[in-house]
């Protein structure tokens, strides 16, 4: 059975600092990953997605995650956090076998951001 | 209205108390999902529809009772709840279920639900 795991219950950063979450994911394929955001009183929101291809990729609100098949990870990455950026974010695996689709998701981690 | 739309977005019931839950969607997608998000727990998936068909069933207690009478609309009838039941219920929808891809999912803002 596939697991996700974002070791960082609650992480802290300065405005304009830069910001590294991490998930580790268990599984014997290459998933499918996501990353979600989920501000307060409010739903989750897709930040980005892996497939395939290239294991940069690029999401909205000026974030990034890497693919890192050798490590099992799929790190969510911003170079200048806003204060906007506070919120908390859910990493995601999902495998497709046989046309059988299961999507896990990960404990989260809250990000505050402070002056 | 755009996206996923829950109502109501606040529910306060009694332990005797029948309510519903509502979701549309409005993406013409064909999965539908139910969520349950309690502090300090991961997210908790409890049904999850596919071209209106039952598809997962995660050993969710029978006084939640899901419907499904199309691929916009999406129901969750509550019977005698109890006060753990108390959460943010999430409902989300994606493409479909079937074929090679997984689809990301689209959430709606939940209902914030307090079982008294």
């Amino acid at each position: 059975a596939q697991s996700v795991t974002q070791p960082d219950i609650h992480i802290t950063v300065s405005e304009g600092a830069s910001l590294e979450l991490r998930c580790n994911y268990s599984y014997g394929a290459t998933p499918y990953l996501f990353w979600y955001v989920q501000s307060p009183g409010q739903g989750l929101q897709l930040l980005l997605k892996y497939f395939s291809g290239d294991t940069l990729v690029q999401g909205i609100k000026g974030f990034e995650a890497e693919f890192k098949r050798s490590q099992s990870s799929f790190n969510l990455r911003k170079p200048s956090v806003h204060w906007s950026d506070a919120a908390e974010y859910f990493c995601a695996v999902a495998l497709n076998s046989g046309g059988y689709q299961k999507v896990t998701f990960g404990t989260g981690t809250k990000l505050q951001v402070i002056p | 209205e755009t996206g996923v739309t829950q109502t109501p977005r606040h529910l306060v019931m009694g332990m005797t108390n029948k309510k519903s839950l509502k979701c549309e969607q409005h993406l013409g997608h064909n999965a539908m999902y139910w969520y349950k998000q309690s502090a300090k727990k991961p997210l908790e998936l409890m049904f999850v529809y596919n071209f209106k068909e039952q598809t997962e069933n995660n050993s969710v207690p029978s006084r939640f009772s899901p419907e499904c009478p199309n691929s916009s609309h999406l129901f969750l009838h509550l019977h005698t709840l109890q006060p753990e039941d108390s959460a943010l219920y999430l409902c989300a929808s994606s493409q479909n279920l079937a074929g090679p891809i997984v689809y990301e999912q689209y959430f709606g803002p939940g209902t914030r639900l307090t079982v008294t």
